[in-house]
């Protein structure tokens, strides 16, 4: 069965200060990895996702996230944090074929500080 | 106009009562997801359906049923509300495309609260 582990429930950072949020993944098979994001009162919006493509990966407002299979991990990052940035992070997996069931990860929720 | 909409938005309820939430999309996806959302749990999976004519139990079916009305419609209903079914639900919607890995696009969601 696949699985994420995100380390890290909350995450602070200083405004202009690196954002790292980190996902572990577990799949017997290649994944589809994927960085969602949910600001508050809203509903869910794709960041990035990998596809077995190239292994960095890049999405919207800055965002990237490196496929390492070697670590099983696909963390995020964002080299600048901003205030718009706060809200909460969530990765998931699905399996590699076409069965687009995604497992989540409990998710990071990222307060920017001043 | 939202390409996912969900009603209610907020929705209060007593134990034993009958729920219905109703999902619409206008992406023309033929697949569509239903997710609780649970402080410290994430989202989790209730039931999906790939089409009008397939229906398929997700991680936490147990004490909801759902109904495919139509390519756009997809409905989740709790038969005797219970309070562990507070929550956030969300719909969400995919296309099916030939490399796989697609985007799932997600409703507003709609906040259930049993009492």
């Amino acid at each position: 069965a696949q699985s994420v582990t995100q380390l890290g429930s909350h995450v602070s950072v200083s405004e202009g200060a690196l954002v790292l949020l980190r996902c572990n993944y577990s799949s017997s098979v290649p994944p589809y990895l994927f960085w969602y994001v949910q600001y508050p009162n809203q509903g869910l919006q794709l960041l990035l996702k990998y596809t077995s493509a190239a292994t960095l990966v890049k999405g919207i407002n800055g965002f990237e996230a490196e496929f390492k299979k070697s670590e099983t991990s696909f963390h995020l990052t964002k080299p600048s944090a901003h205030m718009s940035d706060a809200a909460e992070y969530f990765c998931a997996v699905s399996d590699y074929g076409g069965n687009e069931k995604l497992t989540f990860g409990t998710g990071t929720r990222l307060t920017i500080i001043p | 106009d939202a390409d996912v909409t969900q009603t209610p938005r907020n929705r209060i309820t007593k134990t034993g009562k009958r729920i219905m939430l109703e999902c619409s999309q206008t992406k023309g996806h033929d697949r569509m997801y239903w997710y609780r959302q649970d402080p410290g749990l994430g989202l989790r999976l209730i039931y999906y359906s790939f089409d009008v004519k397939d229906i398929n139990k997700g991680e936490i079916s147990d004490g909801y049923s759902v109904s495919r009305q139509a390519q756009a419609k997809f409905s989740l209903s709790l038969e005797s509300a219970i309070p562990n079914q507070t929550a956030l639900y969300f719909c969400a919607t995919s296309d099916v495309g030939l490399a796989g890995g697609d985007e799932q696009f997600f409703g507003p969601g709609t906040r259930l609260t049993v009492l």
